[in-house]
């Protein structure tokens, strides 16, 4: 099994541009979230989705918008790139609430 | 809120063991302990949820202190492999209405030397 897989695993923008990053999961999995790392503060919630068709806003959503089209991907975008977003960026899927989550391999994002 | 982990590292020989701890201010339904190594993924050790209820791998051990909203993974006669940062994941609510949201402390390094 693949688990979860995300692409790109690296890629550098430009200030002002857009780009989607894109999380794969063949787990049959609800729930899945993106989350961004950044040093020294952990990992911080940008958005979710509890099932196909369904997103929901995290800690962190400015600047970011996601899609749940089908129930296996679920798609992170940035519109307009700043400096800010500079990050590397876990997507990560669960069963149930409450159960484990399996991380991807993340994106490490750099916008000069 | 964050929760806060204590220590922020640490440093062992391989055999000795090691606690960390995971504190919140406020009430926790679960918390979940990572471990993630440089430029990985957080991999997923243990959920201890309210009640007591723990699902995890079995050469881990942790406790969560319900009164308290604290939780100590323990780690004994450490092995070279558990070099790594630790992060507690803390779910606030009843079960399923946080639709498994984790808030993440900032992480705890362990070093683990020969």
């Amino acid at each position: 099994n693949a688990g979860v897989t995300q692409t790109p695993k690296f890629r550098v923008l430009k200030t002002g541009q857009s780009m989607t990053l894109l999380c794969a999961q063949d787990m049959n999995h609800e729930y899945m979230y993106w989350y961004r790392q950044d040093p020294g503060m952990g990992l911080r919630l940008i958005h979710y989705s509890v099932g196909e068709g369904t997103t929901a806003k995290g800690e962190v959503p400015d600047g970011y918008n996601v899609s749940r089209l089908k129930k296996q991907n679920f798609l992170l975008g940035l519109e307009s790139a700043a400096p800010s977003q500079t990050s590397v960026y876990f997507c990560a899927s669960s069963y149930w609430p409450s159960y484990g989550y399996t991380f991807g391999s993340g994106t490490r994002l750099t916008v000069v | 809120q964050q929760p806060v982990q204590s220590p922020q590292a640490v440093i062992l020989r391989e055999g000795e063991d090691a606690v960390i701890n995971c504190s919140s201010s406020k009430a926790l339904y679960s918390v979940h302990w990572y471990r993630q190594k440089h430029g990985e993924a957080p991999v997923f050790l243990m959920i201890l949820l309210k009640g007591g209820e723990q699902k995890g791998h079995e050469k881990i051990s942790a406790s969560f202190n319900e009164k308290k909203q604290q939780s100590s993974l323990y780690l004994t006669a450490s092995q070279l492999s558990y070099s790594g940062t630790y992060f507690c994941g803390t779910e606030m609510g009843a079960g399923g209405t946080s639709y498994g949201k984790l808030t993440f402390g900032q992480g705890t390094i362990l070093t683990v030397h020969p």
